[in-house]
């Protein structure tokens, strides 16, 4: 199946810092979507991206399908940001079953 | 986006026993799923809840161990039948598609976190 990978694994950060974090996927995909795990393990919807540039505030992304990665850039970094981000990606066989990344655990410091 | 709530949002048990957890959506949703997430862990398929019918399981994963109902398009259960302390995890549900909903975007309960002793 699939195979999704995040990096870094792990990230801290100093309040005000911009990031980047990477996705990499093994083959090509119909969808694929970003998540904020927070601390007490809810998972947020930040972007539906399976391919081109998003924006949301702080937050944006970008998704190479040609390529096999997409990008999540966090500019101007809040303690709130802090938690996991899991890329998750539904295959090119369908049936609308994410498959998801390793994640990246953030930490942000005052 | 959809309202989704889980019951219980945790809970400790004993070994061999059994919980069911339950998923209710504020309205019909096309499919839902059942995730695990072992502690520390990334997100797992369990199976594809279909509704009036069997449930589609994922590598892995058996109906007598994880046995699931969706009896109409708004709630379903997972059950984690004779539970050992491997059983430990956040269980999720979430819910694609629906009335007037985008078909591409999943969207996550709050997780039940259950502890087997």
């Amino acid at each position: 199946g699939i195979q999704v990978e995040q990096s870094p694994p792990d990230l801290i950060l100093q309040e005000g810092a911009n990031s980047t974090l990477r996705c990499n996927f093994s083959d090509s995909v119909n969808n694929l979507q970003w998540f904020h795990q927070n601390p007490w393990g809810q998972l947020i919807n930040l972007f539906y991206i399976p391919s081109g540039t998003k924006q949301n505030g702080r937050l944006s992304a970008t998704t190479v399908a040609t390529e096999r990665y997409s990008l999540l850039y966090i500019s101007s970094s809040q303690t709130t940001d802090s938690g996991v981000y899991f890329c998750a990606v539904e295959g090119s066989t369908g049936f609308q079953k994410l498959v998801f990344g390793t994640g990246t655990r953030l930490l942000v410091s005052p | 986006s959809a309202v989704i709530s889980q019951k219980p949002s945790r809970d400790i048990c004993q070994r061999g026993t059994s919980l069911t957890i339950q998923c209710q959506v504020d309205s019909q949703v096309t499919m839902m799923f059942w995730y695990r997430q072992q502690p520390g862990q990334s997100l797992t398929l369990i199976a594809t809840a279909n509704q009036g019918s069997e449930a589609t399981y994922e590598s892995g994963f058996v109906i007598d161990k994880f046995p699931i109902s969706r009896p109409n398009l708004t709630f379903s259960t997972l059950t984690v039948s004779n539970m050992s302390p491997e059983d430990s995890s956040i269980y999720l549900c979430s819910v694609l598609g629906g009335h007037s909903r985008r078909w591409e975007t999943q969207y996550f309960g709050p997780g039940t976190r259950l502890l087997v002793l």
